[in-house]
């Protein structure tokens, strides 16, 4: 069975700077997907960037890039440029490739973010 | 367009009774999602369906557990016999088709059993 692991529970940055959240997964598969969801209070998971296993190049999104280390299963999250809005909860999520078997989302337990003026 | 919504936001029950939760998914959407997140935790898959059908009810904790989606389209949550740790936030997720694309999430029903 697949696992997400986000061992940061708590992280701060200072507005304006740069901040690394780490995700670390297991699994048999070769290709799958992985994804970094923010959860602010309103409770809506929020969809920030996505990443196809079989793709070597790295997502982007603005100021939202991973480090995805297929072989050392690692997908991490770089928030450059923080912003006061970025405070919330972050959830790393795994997905498998094939939608005929299941296509549920894994998700690891949150890293909260909290963003200083 | 309208997102994923769920009725009630909140919902605060006594032991033992019945409670139903309520998906209206993104229109056209046939793939719909239910999780459940307890306090801290990250959402845990219970149930998925396509159209009417559930496709993988591997998640669903016990038989006091049951969802339909009779028109493939809104889909209820039903727990019977509710207990004091079925206290969680319950998260709907809808998706064009399966697979590929984007789970977009509702706001949620927190459940609290008192």
């Amino acid at each position: 069975a697949q696992t997400v692991t986000q061992s940061q529970p708590e992280m701060s940055v200072q507005e304006a700077e740069t901040v690394t959240l780490s995700c670390t997964y297991d699994t048999s598969e070769s290709d799958y997907y992985l994804f970094w969801y923010k959860q602010p209070p309103s409770r809506q998971m929020i969809l920030v960037i996505r990443q196809e296993a079989y793709k070597q190049q790295n997502a982007t999104e603005n100021r939202f890039s991973v480090n995805f280390q297929k072989a050392a299963k690692s997908f991490s999250l770089k928030i450059s440029d923080s912003q006061l809005g970025d405070a919330a909860m972050y959830f790393c999520a795994y997905r498998s490739p094939s939608p005929y078997n299941t296509d549920k989302l894994i998700f690891g337990t949150g890293t909260r973010l909290q963003v200083f003026p | 367009g309208a997102g994923v919504s769920q009725t009630p936001s909140n919902k605060v029950t006594e032991k033992g009774k019945y409670v139903e939760l309520r998906c209206d998914p993104i229109s056209g959407h046939t793939a719909l999602y239910w999780y459940r997140q307890s306090l801290g935790q990250g959402p845990e898959f219970l149930i998925y369906f396509q159209g009417t059908g559930a496709a993988d009810d591997s998640g669903l904790p016990n038989d006091r557990f049951f969802a339909v989606r009779p028109e493939g389209s809104v889909s209820t949550l039903k727990i019977q016999r509710t207990e004091r740790g079925d206290s969680a936030v319950y998260l709907c997720a809808s998706s064009i088709f399966p697979g590929h694309s984007e789970q977009y999430f509702g706001p949620g029903t927190r459940l609290t059993v008192t």
